[in-house]
C-alpha cells in the first residue's frame, strides 16, 4: 500500500512569490492534515479535513494561506505571497478517520529567499 | 509557556545503552500520549501510543506516563544505530482532538 505522497519534495522561491504543495493521502483515508514543522521544532497543525470539509483551520494564517481538498481525496496547500518566515517543512498526514493513527508523508521543504 | 516541553538534546549514546527521553506538559486535560520517531528528511512515524497513566511496552521500547507529575518518558533498551533519529512526543485531550508535539530530541547511537 502506498503511503502519503507529497510533492514537490523541495521548493526554493523568492519572497512575495506564490507556492503550492500537493498531497495524495492513503487510499480510503477520510481525514487529512497539513502541518508545518520549523527547524528544530515539532509539527504544528495548520488545517484538518474530514473528507472535503475543513473542520479545524484555526491555526491557518488565512491572510496568505489557503487549502482545498476537492472531492475529499487530494489536497493542495497554497501560500501567496510567501514570506521569509514561511521557510519550513510542510507535512501532510492522513488517517482512516479522526480517531485513527495518522500517517505522515515525507514533507515538502520550502525555502523562501 | 508551551503546551509541551521536550529537551532537544542532542543525545549521543553508545550502542547497547539504555536511552531515556522525556517530555513535560502543562495541560492536565491531556489523556492521550504518543511518541513519534522521525528520521532525517522523513515524516514522523508513530512509535508508541498510551492512554492516561501507566506503562506500555513494545519490544525494546517502553512508554511511561505520570499524569500526576505531567511527565512522560520513552525508554529504549539495547539501543541500536538504527534508533538514531529525532523522537517527538505528542499529546491530546481526546482522540480526534488536535495533538500537540514537543520540539523533538535528536538521538545518535554510536556503533
Amino acid at each position: 500500500e502506498a503511503g502519503v505522497v507529497q510533492s514537490p519534495r523541495y521548493k526554493i522561491i523568492e519572497k512575495k512569490q506564490p507556492v503550492a504543495f500537493w498531497c495524495n493521502p492513503i487510499s480510503g483515508h477520510n481525514t487529512l492534515y497539513w502541518y508545518r514543522q520549523n527547524l528544530g521544532q515539532g509539527p504544528e497543525l495548520l488545517i484538518r479535513y474530514e473528507n472535503e470539509e475543513a473542520v479545524d483551520d484555526s491555526q491557518l494564517p488565512k491572510d496568505r494561506f489557503s487549502a482545498e481538498r476537492l472531492k475529499g481525496v487530494d489536497s493542495t496547500l497554497k501560500i501567496q505571497p510567501a514570506e521569509l518566515g514561511d521557510s519550513a517543512v510542510y507535512l501532510c498526514a492522513s488517517s482512516r478517520d479522526r480517531l485513527s493513527e495518522a500517517f505522515f508523508g515525507q514533507g515538502t521543504r520550502l525555502t523562501v529567499v | 509557556q508551551k503546551e509541551v516541553e521536550q529537551d532537544p538534546g542532542p543525545l549521543s549514546v553508545p550502542e547497547g545503552a539504555i536511552v531515556s527521553l522525556n517530555c513535560t506538559y502543562s495541560n492536565s486535560a491531556f489523556q492521550y500520549f504518543m511518541w513519534y520517531r522521525q528520521y532525517s528528511r522523513k515524516g514522523p512515524e508513530l512509535l508508541m501510543y498510551t492512554y492516561s497513566s501507566g506503562n506500555k511496552e513494545d519490544g525494546r521500547f517502553t512508554a511511561q506516563v505520570d499524569k500526576s507529575s505531567k511527565y512522560i518518558s520513552l525508554f529504549i533498551r539495547d539501543s541500536q544505530p538504527s534508533d538514531s533519529a529525532t523522537y517527538l512526543c505528542a499529546m491530546s485531550e481526546s482522540t480526534g482532538n488536535q495533538f500537540y508535539f514537543g520540539t523533538g530530541t535528536s538521538l545518535t547511537v554510536i556503533p
